[in-house]
């Protein structure tokens, strides 16, 4: 059974730090890895997807890497800022079409 | 604008009571599916449906029921709530099967209580 483990549960850090969230799962038979963001009072928003085939997806300040084989993902966040402050949370795809959750890093960025 | 709504967005009810939670989409989504998330559990599926009258068990689809009678809608249904049923509730919807790479799109969620 897909197990995933986001490492820490919870970070603080000054603005402008560069910062790095962990994600592990057990079953490296995956069809992607994705990282979500969530916020207080809102649901959840897509931001990156990494197909298995891929090792890593960038948007903007973001950077995720995969490595399948060591069942890892970081999630890269370059030159944080108070605005990154949410709950990010990875999820992975196995072959029963079903995306397996961890149970997210709350981050915190301030001024 | 492009979204999924539901609601309510927060519901206190006693247990036994039949409530059900409305989720619609208007992106012309195929697929949509409900999760729960609670403290240290992360979001588990309950139930989702791949097209119009289809539908299948998620992870923790006990105590829950669903129907999918047209494209845009998808209710959850709690026949007889009780208090582990206290969560907070998020439908979510996809043009296509996950597996295609296609990206989920969430509401903003409906946070229940059952006394």
């Amino acid at each position: 059974k897909q197990e995933v483990t986001q490492i820490p549960a919870a970070l603080s850090v000054p603005e402008g730090e560069n910062l790095v969230l962990n994600c592990s799962f057990t079953d490296s038979a995956i069809y992607n890895l994705q990282w979500f963001r969530q916020d207080p009072g809102k649901g959840l928003t897509s931001l990156l997807l990494i197909q298995s085939s891929q090792r890593e997806q960038t948007s903007g300040r973001l950077n995720a890497s995969l490595d399948k084989s060591s069942g890892r993902s970081t999630l890269y966040i370059a030159a944080s800022q108070p605005g990154d402050s949410a709950t990010y949370l990875c999820a992975v795809l196995g072959n029963t079409d079903k995306l397996i959750f961890g149970t997210g890093t709350r981050l915190q960025v301030f001024p | 604008e492009a979204q999924v709504t539901q609601n309510p967005r927060y519901l206190i009810t006693v247990t036994g009571k039949k409530l059900t939670v409305t989720c619609s989409q208007n992106m012309n989504h195929e697929y949509m599916s409900w999760y729960r998330q609670d403290p240290g559990l992360g979001l588990r599926q309950i139930y989702y449906s791949m097209n119009v009258e289809v539908t299948d068990k998620g992870d923790v689809p006990e105590g829950y029921k669903v129907s999918r009678k047209e494209k845009r809608n998808f209710p959850l249904i709690l026949e007889s709530p009780s208090p582990n049923q206290t969560s907070l509730y998020f439908c979510a919807s996809s043009s296509g099967r996950l597996s295609g790479a296609n990206v989920l799109t969430f509401g903003a969620g409906s946070r229940l209580t059952v006394l």
